[in-house]
């Protein structure tokens, strides 16, 4: 059965970087042709997809956040990560890793994490 | 960018039916997906392109997609229905998933 873990720090200070990594159970990221990304959700608020990258690298962003966001793939620790620079307290949310339901970026996401609550504050 | 408007809340009793609209401009067009969250949790697709159900939804969740809205009915409420229910399409004009504002069904 497939699982996405998210780890990363859970306070960052506004201005800097947040990094998050997803790691993979149950399947490995480098056998399979699914787009593999990332998904927030600020408190009390609705979901916004960040963005999303294949095995290969290839990348797909929100073109809100595109200037800020970096999604990189790790196929060797069957990990990818998300890189947001430039913070501010309108980044807090939940953070989700989640994967399609198909082998499309364009399909619907059938995997989740189960979400880490990152927050901007100095 | 396109937009996905749902209303905000809807309320029903159980064992009625309840129906959650996504409007888009011509969303029709487009496949449509649905996800139910309850709080602390992360969503579950619960109907995807339209009207096709995952294994282990029940037949009282179904989907339709014509003109400028979609709409997710839920027929014979539970209480366990009781969640926060997000429309979502790719924008193949931008290349990015949308998701709608969400609707918090409430049962009565």
């Amino acid at each position: 059965q497939l699982q996405l873990q998210e780890s990363g720090p859970g306070l960052v200070k506004p201005s800097e970087t947040l990094s998050l990594t997803c790691t993979v159970s149950g399947g490995s990221i480098s056998s399979s042709s699914y787009y593999w990304g990332w998904i927030r959700q600020p408190p009390g608020k609705g979901l916004e997809w960040i963005g999303s990258i294949y095995y290969s690298g290839s990348t797909y962003y929100n073109p809100s956040l595109k200037s800020r966001v970096t999604i990189s793939v790790d196929t060797s620790k069957n990990q990818f990560s998300l890189k947001l620079s430039s913070v501010t307290a309108a980044d807090t949310a939940v953070y989700y890793c989640a994967r399609p339901f198909a082998e499309v970026v364009t399909a619907p996401v059938q995997h989740w994490g189960q979400g880490t609550l990152v927050t901007v504050s100095s | 960018s396109y937009v996905l408007t749902q209303p905000p809340s809807v309320s029903v009793a159980p064992g009625k039916t309840a129906r959650i609209t996504c409007g888009g401009n011509n969303i029709g067009s487009k496949s449509v997906h649905w996800y139910q969250q309850k709080p602390g949790q992360a969503p579950v697709l619960v109907i995807y392109y339209d009207s096709d159900r995952p294994s282990g939804i029940p037949e009282r969740f179904s989907g339709s997609n014509s003109g400028n809205t979609a709409t997710l009915t839920i027929s014979r409420v539970e209480a366990g229905d009781e969640a926060d229910y997000y429309c979502q399409v790719w924008d193949s004009s931008s290349d990015h998933r949308v998701f709608g504002t969400g609707t918090k069904v409430t049962v009565l």
